[in-house]
């Protein structure tokens, strides 16, 4: 079946510094990728949708200069939090899919700011 | 707005026992609904789902059935296992358009031996 991977499953990082986490669909071409974040106990909010080979297109709230979406392969997402602070702190995910096909997600990303 | 709305937990059961979770949803036109399942420390996995009203998604002796005049998905299983045990998201989005997955808070199912 479909097989998304996320990496870093697990990331703990000083305030201020940026951190990247990656999202590569290993055996199909993902033309759409999602990314969410999902706070404790809650549910997962959409943070922003990328095409590849187009600009992410984010969800109203969501700091675009904050949260760095690239989509540069068919295989590969990156997310970049820039200058990460203690409330950025949250379980990452990301979700990947083919045309007509549905959405296949990562195992997540667990982000701890100091 | 679209929304799904389903019932908060904890649901805690003991194994072999029914197991329902209800979900409603808010939409405008004809969505497609899904349950997605999520293991502890891991990404979500899609459960079952349903595209037209009155269609019946199951898999792993979980069911739901699409309930165009009640607005319904709810989840259900005959007989749990301590397996079972996970969060369970209900979600819809519509095919063809953003595609978008507007999910449900989610629901944590605990099954004891």
């Amino acid at each position: 079946g479909a097989v998304v991977s996320q990496h870093p499953s697990w990331v703990i990082c000083k305030s201020g510094t940026s951190v990247k986490i990656e999202c590569r669909s290993l055996d199909f071409q993902a033309t759409t990728m999602f990314w969410y974040r999902q706070f404790p106990k809650q549910s997962l909010m959409l943070m922003a949708t990328s095409n590849e080979g187009s600009k992410a297109t984010y969800e109203q709230g969501v700091e675009k200069d904050k949260f760095l979406i690239n989509h540069a392969s068919l295989t590969l997402s990156t997310l970049t939090v820039t200058s990460a602070h203690p409330e950025d702190s949250s379980f990452y995910i990301c979700s990947a899919r083919g045309p007509n096909q549905p959405q296949h997600f990562g195992d997540g990303t667990r982000l701890s700011i100091l | 707005g679209n929304s799904v709305t389903q019932m908060e937990g904890p649901v805690t059961l003991s194994e072999e026992a029914f197991l329902t979770i209800n979900c409603t949803y808010t939409a405008t036109g004809y969505p497609s609904l899904f349950w997605y399942v999520q293991y502890p420390g891991e990404g979500l996995q899609l459960l079952l789902k349903a595209t037209k009203a009155d269609d019946k998604g199951s898999n792993k002796g979980f069911e739901a059935t699409y309930r165009k005049e009640t607005t319904s998905f709810h989840l259900e299983k005959g007989s749990v296992q301590v397996s079972d045990s996970a969060v369970y998201f209900c979600a819809l989005n519509f095919q063809g358009g953003s595609e978008k997955l507007v999910f449900g808070k989610g629901t944590k199912l605990t099954v004891n031996p």
